[in-house]
């Protein structure tokens, strides 16, 4: 069954610096891939989506994802990092009748 | 257009209460998807509903917990009995079709006394 992992549960950079958040996905079939973002005490809000239109998604708020097949990653970048980037990020892939299997999330933290 | 309603925002229950939560989907949306967040874990999906049907319920824990999203009015997530390892943040989402973009609530956060 199509899964995702994501590498690291805690991220910290530098105001300023890229943000590069790590997502590995497993499936036999050409997946649909998601990036997340939790604000505190918020929903989800979608960041961008991979439905095999073009490898490289770009996404809202400058985030992009890049869907790698040789690597089984879809690693999700920012070049400059913001103080109101600071959230919670979730990497997820389509599981049967549109179910969305969520890795666990990587928390990242902006430092001024 | 109003996004995706949950209420309560908090629910506090004793152990062996009933807990129902509510969500109401974005106008227009007819497929509702409910999930749990644990401290520590990711988002664990528990059932996928259309209007009066439970298409895939997989997540569901076997007993204690149910679903509904009726004809008319909010999709309702029913525990009985709570337990205190049902404590956690409840999600819900919905979408217009299937394979769409997902809209999701700023959730429920249910604590067990």
């Amino acid at each position: 069954a199509q899964s995702v992992t994501q590498l690291g549960s805690h991220v910290s950079v530098s105001e300023g610096a890229l943000v590069l958040l790590r997502c590995n996905y497993s499936s036999s079939v050409p997946p649909y891939l998601f990036w997340y973002v939790q604000y505190p005490n918020q929903g989800l809000q979608l960041l961008l989506k991979y439905t095999s239109a073009a490898t490289l998604v770009k996404g809202i708020n400058g985030f992009e994802a890049e869907f790698k097949k040789s690597e089984t990653s879809f690693h999700l970048t920012k070049p400059s990092a913001h103080m109101s980037d600071a959230a919670e990020y979730f990497c997820a892939v389509i599981r049967g009748a549109n179910n969305l299997f969520f890795g666990t999330g990587t928390r990242l933290t902006v430092i001024p | 257009n109003a996004g995706v309603m949950q209420n309560p925002r908090h629910l506090v229950r004793r152990r062996g209460q009933e807990a129902r939560l509510r969500c109401s989907p974005m106008k227009g949306h007819s497929h509702v998807y409910w999930y749990r967040q644990l401290p520590e874990e990711g988002l664990k999906f528990m059932v996928y509903l259309q209007k009066e049907n439970i298409i895939d319920e997989s997540g569901m824990p076997k007993e204690r917990f149910s679903a509904e999203f009726p004809k008319e009015g909010p999709s309702i997530l029913r525990i009985q009995q709570v337990v205190r390892g049902d404590s956690a943040a409840y999600f819900c989402a919905s979408s217009p079709f299937t394979n769409e973009k997902l809209f999701f609530g700023s959730g429920t956060q249910l604590s067990v006394l």
